[in-house]
């Protein structure tokens, strides 16, 4: 069965500070989907990035790099020189590409960042 | 288009009520999702509709819980006779068909069961 566990409940951060989010997932499938998606106090989530499990190059968008690990089943997410508006819930979150034609998410239990001025 | 919109964005009802709750999807997606989450938890699976046709239902939608996407465009969600345990936030989002595309969320409906 798939899980997602993102072990970091909460992190405080001094603004400028990199900080990098945990996420690791367990599936039986060989094909599947990543995703990472913030929640800010306003409760809708935002989503950042999909990666498919053939593809592990890491990627940068900006001050957001994620790096994937096949070999450790680890997506993990880095901000750097962070802001105050950063602070919000992040969720990893998997997709088993098995479930034909859907993509239903398997969300990790969150991280709460909070980036201090 | 300005996104998933879900209504109302609180309901507050008394234990035993029935209630529903609309969502309109970006217009050109053709698929239709719903989430619940608890304080402290990620979103958990719901249901999900491609066009009118309800795929495929989680085993935590009981039978008090009915979804509806009649025309392919809007959905309901309906909760017959609510419990307290039923409190929670119900995210809605959308999607492109085809893969694993990536699901854009509404702001959610907080349910308050009393």
């Amino acid at each position: 069965a798939q899980k997602v566990t993102q072990a970091q409940t909460e992190i405080s951060v001094v603004e400028k500070e990199d900080v990098t989010l945990d996420c690791v997932y367990e599936t039986r499938d060989t094909t599947y989907y990543l995703f990472w998606y913030k929640q800010p106090p306003s409760g809708e989530l935002v989503f950042l990035i999909r990666r498919n499990s053939f593809d592990e190059q890491n990627e940068i968008s900006g001050r957001y790099s994620w790096n994937f690990q096949k070999s450790t089943s680890s997506f993990n997410f880095t901000i750097t020189a962070s802001q105050v508006v950063d602070s919000a819930v992040y969720f990893c979150a998997l997709s088993e590409a098995y479930q034909t034609g859907a993509n239903n998410l398997f969300f990790g239990t969150g991280t709460r960042l909070t980036v201090i001025p | 288009d300005t996104g998933v919109s879900q209504d109302p964005r609180h309901k507050i009802t008394k234990r035993g009520q029935n209630v529903t709750f609309r969502c309109d999807p970006i217009s050109e997606h053709n698929r239709l999702y719903w989430y619940r989450q608890t304080l402290g938890q990620g979103p958990e699976f719901l249901t999900y509709f491609q066009n009118e046709a309800q795929l495929e239902k989680s085993r935590l939608l009981s039978d008090r819980f009915s979804a509806e996407r009649p025309k392919g465009s809007f959905s309901t969600l309906e909760i017959q006779r609510t419990e307290q345990g039923d409190s929670a936030m119900y995210l809605c989002a959308s999607s492109l068909a085809g893969g694993a595309r990536e699901a854009f969320f509404g702001q959610g409906t907080r349910l308050t069961v009393v």
